[in-house]
């Protein structure tokens, strides 16, 4: 059964700091890994998406990593600003067409 | 970018009724999810459907919910009998060839 880890369960930064989140998954067999951000009562956006051949994936000032082998993800925000303040889910699916383990997300708060 | 639309939002029911939680995936959408996200806690799979049946379930998938798509378009997540516990944000998860799609989610609040 795939069990998803995320680290820190809580992180304050203060604004223009770099920081990274980390997700851990227990089944290395994974199809891909998908990263959300999800405000207060609000819905999942999709950040990034790495597929299990893909070592990292960036976007802006995002960039995920991806070790397979080792069953870790990180998610690194560059100059961070309050904006990003969220809370960051990791998700993994094991095939194309299976459901997605989620962990318990990281709440970032990001200090002006 | 295309969108799952998820109705209603906001949905408020009294224990022991039944509710419908409705969902319009993308029209080339082939499979089909529901998750739950009790306040404060991770997104649990419930069930996935495919080719008009389920294709998987979760423990907490009990008798007491059911899906189907009556329609060809709408995907829905019918909750019989509602208990406290069932207060959730409902997330509905549609994906084609590509990587699902989830949509904004349907808040159920049980009194």
């Amino acid at each position: 059964k795939q069990e998803v880890t995320q680290i820190p369960a809580a992180l304050s930064v203060p604004e223009g700091e770099n920081l990274v989140l980390n997700c851990s998954f227990t089944d290395s067999a994974i199809y891909n890994l998908q990263w959300f951000r999800q405000d207060p009562g609000k819905g999942l956006t999709s950040l990034l998406l790495i597929q299990s051949s893909q070592r990292e994936q960036t976007s802006g000032r995002l960039n995920a990593s991806l070790d397979k082998s080792s069953g870790r993800s990180t998610l690194y925000i560059a100059a961070s600003q309050p904006g990003d303040s969220a809370t960051y889910l990791c998700a993994v699916r094991n095939t194309n067409a299976g459901k997605s383990t989620f962990g318990d997300g990281t709440t970032l708060t990001v200090k002006p | 970018e295309p969108e799952v639309t998820q109705t209603p939002s906001h949905q408020v029911t009294q224990m022991g009724q039944e509710v419908i939680l409705r969902c319009v995936p993308i029209s080339n959408h082939l499979y089909f999810y529901w998750y739950r996200q009790i306040l404060g806690q991770k997104v649990e799979f419930l069930v996935s459907f495919y080719n008009n049946e389920i294709s998987e379930k979760s423990e907490i998938f009990d008798d007491q919910f059911s899906v189907e798509r009556p329609d060809g378009s709408n995907f829905t997540l019918k909750i019989r009998s509602t208990k406290l516990e069932d207060s959730a944000m409902y997330f509905c998860a549609g994906k084609g060839t590509g990587t699902p799609f989830f949509g904004q989610g349907t808040r159920l609040t049980v009194v």
